[in-house]
């Protein structure tokens, strides 16, 4: 069946660095590729998305980039903050179907 | 408000009790989805709402999970005669136009 998978499962750099997770997914008909994150106690936060029709979008810190042919995507964090500790998890969907894959999270620790 | 809420935010039962979780989506969002998230776990579909309608039932752990949708707004997850492997938290999200926004779930913990 479908399936996402993430890389790293845990992730720790120095405030100040950059974190990069990376995604791969399956399903080929995959057009729309969200990244959230997770705060303790709190629900999953939408904090970018990309669709295929485009390789890199970009908000302020946050990066993401995709390669279609590789069914690849990854998310990128610069000048990391202690406020960016939280799980992380990406998604792929088919937008015309209505189902989401998600990965298994990545848990980033930023270290003062 | 703004965004998806849900009640209530925790929930203690006793094992063989039933619990009703509810989901308030984002208005004007016509679909609805239901996640169960174990304790330091990735994000389980549960079920999919288009409308008041259920296309997908797929992820429902056992038939002691039920879900409905009503006026294309209010959802509700009923578990009945909970057992301990139920407790995670339980996570709603709504959708427009393919981008789904979560709730902050409710916490359920069977004794």
């Amino acid at each position: 069946g479908e399936n996402v998978e993430q890389h790293p499962s845990t992730l720790s750099v120095q405030e100040g660095d950059s974190a990069v997770i990376k995604c791969t997914y399956s399903d080929s008909a995959s057009n729309y590729f969200p990244w959230y994150k997770q705060e303790l106690g709190k629900g999953p936060q939408l904090i970018i998305d990309i669709r295929s029709n485009v390789g890199e979008k970009k908000d302020q810190r946050i990066a993401v980039t995709l390669n279609k042919t590789a069914k690849h995507f990854s998310l990128h964090i610069t000048e990391t903050q202690p406020e960016d500790s939280a799980v992380y998890f990406c998604a792929a969907s088919n937008q015309v179907a209505y189902k989401y894959i998600f990965g298994t999270g990545t848990r980033l620790k930023v270290l003062a | 408000g703004a965004g998806v809420s849900q009640s209530p935010s925790n929930k203690v039962t006793e094992k063989g009790k039933d619990v009703e979780l509810r989901c308030d989506p984002i208005s004007g969002h016509t679909a609805l989805y239901w996640y169960r998230q174990s304790l330091g776990q990735g994000l389980e579909f549960l079920i999919y709402f288009q409308g008041n309608s259920a296309p997908d039932k797929s992820g429902l752990p056992s038939d002691r999970f039920s879900a409905e949708r009503t006026g294309g707004s209010v959802s509700t997850l009923t578990i009945q005669r909970t057992q301990q492997e139920d407790s995670a938290v339980y996570l709603c999200a709504s959708s427009f136009a393919g981008t789904q926004y979560f709730g902050p779930g409710t916490r359920l913990l069977v004794l």
